[in-house]
């Protein structure tokens, strides 16, 4: 069973510059969520779909941060203008359905750095 | 609100010696709680879990974990460390009212075992 997919690995830019963050998950599983981890903490939830909706976004910044997952599958993660604190490891995680016990399986995350 | 302790950021050990990486948890009603491990530039990687029943829950690798409700701990624990166990070591909680399953994850605990 192939894992969750992510790309790019690492992505380096400059402060105020955009990018922008792609997630495959695996296949099936309905809820796709986005947290990103800053060196020395444990991962911090931005986002969570149920299949292509929204159910908690209450830790996005967004009036910087915006996520979507068209067609409940895959989901990009944009930030625009990134800060120097947004430099961090971005991981991507999916489970067969939210509102269960299920575990989550992650990918192996983008590096960013923000100069 | 439901949070996380880890009140080590680095545990060492010997290799062959007991490993325990603590784990306490404050949540308003029950519990699920969840050990994940991450290898370098890699994803978080699921160990095992608590949802009900026997308080001793049996994981991947050798690892085990005991849930004690009248201490709030969930500590993981392996008889015999190997080198290849050394990695970052994150517990998470969720409330089980929580129809969205979100997770909270501690800091996380380094692990280093030594040969």
């Amino acid at each position: 069973e192939a894992g969750v997919a992510q790309s790019p690995r690492y992505k380096i830019i400059e402060k105020r510059q955009s990018v922008a963050f792609w997630c495959n998950p695996i296949s099936g599983h309905a809820t796709l969520y986005w947290y990103q981890q800053i060196l020395g903490q444990g991962p911090k939830l931005l986002i969570q779909f149920q299949n292509n909706g929204v159910v908690d976004d209450s830790q996005l910044p967004k009036d910087r941060f915006s996520a979507e997952r068209l067609k409940g599958v895959d989901s990009t993660l944009k930030i625009q203008p990134a800060k120097l604190e947004d430099s961090a490891v971005y991981l991507c995680a999916s489970s067969l359905a939210a509102g269960t016990y299920n575990e989550q399986f992650f990918g192996p995350g983008t590096r960013l750095t923000v100069l | 609100a439901q949070s996380v302790a880890q009140p080590e950021d680095q545990v060492n050990v010997a290799e062959g010696n007991p490993l325990t990486v603590k784990c306490t948890y404050s949540v308003s009603g029950n519990p699920y709680l969840f050990w994940y491990v991450q290898y370098p530039n890699r994803g978080l990687q699921f160990l095992l879990k608590y949802i009900t029943g026997d308080n001793l829950v049996k994981g991947s690798y050798g690892f085990e974990a005991e849930f004690n409700k009248s201490q709030t701990s969930f500590h993981l624990k392996k008889p015999s460390a190997l080198v290849s166990d050394s990695a970052l070591y994150f517990c998470a909680v969720r409330k089980t009212t929580d129809s969205w399953g979100k997770l909270q994850f501690g800091a996380g605990t380094q692990v280093v075992v030594t040969p």
